[in-house]
């Protein structure tokens, strides 16, 4: 089944304990990327790769890492999480075919305390 | 720079009624895509629709429709006689040409009751 897999769904970790939201996607799409939904702001692009080893900032890059060593995986780095990322978080990839359809993630539901 | 509002943050409505979500977006750019997104309570984002800018022609799928106006930059959903299966948020959202980059409005959150 084409899917975009995350990892964990659900995270309660506290501040500065540095963690890592993974995402695999096996539709052999070249691009990836990472948004948070926050109330009232809709989701708002983190970081975005448009293939193996070319990663670029979105709009909400502050605090987060990304890297695209392979295809298939896109993990989210929080080196330092503070509770303003507590957030909704998905990862969605595409294939570059002009359709630009974004398939997502189920959502990672993370709370810093 | 590219925007995206729905100004609608919550309907209810009762089943079977017919239920209209708007969305205006702003763009300079002639070629762009429209999307809209649904959100069910288990969370996940399910694709509905893309539409490119060079075609204004109305869709229709089951229930579902959707009406494209250039002229006055809206891209509308609606659905007509609602169900409680039909109860999410839904996203309406634009791209650029040849960027993948998803621009969300807020989001309308529909609730139908039996």
């Amino acid at each position: 089944e084409a899917q975009v897999t995350q990892n964990p769904r659900y995270l309660i970790t506290v501040t500065g304990k540095k963690l890592t939201v993974t995402c695999s996607q096996n539709m052999n799409h070249e691009y990836m990327s990472w948004y948070r939904q926050d109330p009232g702001l809709g989701l708002r692009q983190i970081y975005y790769s448009m293939n193996v080893e070319v990663t670029d900032k979105g709009d909400v890059p502050e605090g987060y890492k990304v890297s695209r060593k392979e295809k298939r995986n896109f993990p989210l780095i929080l080196e330092s999480p503070s509770p303003n990322q507590t957030s909704l978080y998905f990862c969605a990839s595409s294939l570059r075919d002009g359709l630009n359809i974004q398939y997502f993630g189920a959502g990672t539901r993370l709370s810093v305390l | 720079a590219q925007k995206v509002t729905q100004a609608q943050t919550e309907i209810s409505v009762v089943e079977k009624e017919d239920v209209t979500l708007d969305c205006v977006y702003e763009t300079r750019d002639t070629t762009y895509y429209l999307f809209w997104y649904k959100q069910p309570p288990s969370g996940e984002l399910v694709f509905l629709i893309r539409r490119n800018s060079f075609d204004e022609q109305n869709e229709i799928s089951g229930r579902y429709s959707w009406n494209f106006q250039k002229s006055t930059s809206s891209f509308n959903f609606t659905i007509t006689a609602s169900q409680v299966v039909d109860s999410a948020v839904y996203f309406c959202a634009l791209t650029r040409y040849n960027t993948d980059k998803l621009i969300f409005g807020t989001g309308t959150r529909l609730q139908v009751f039996p």
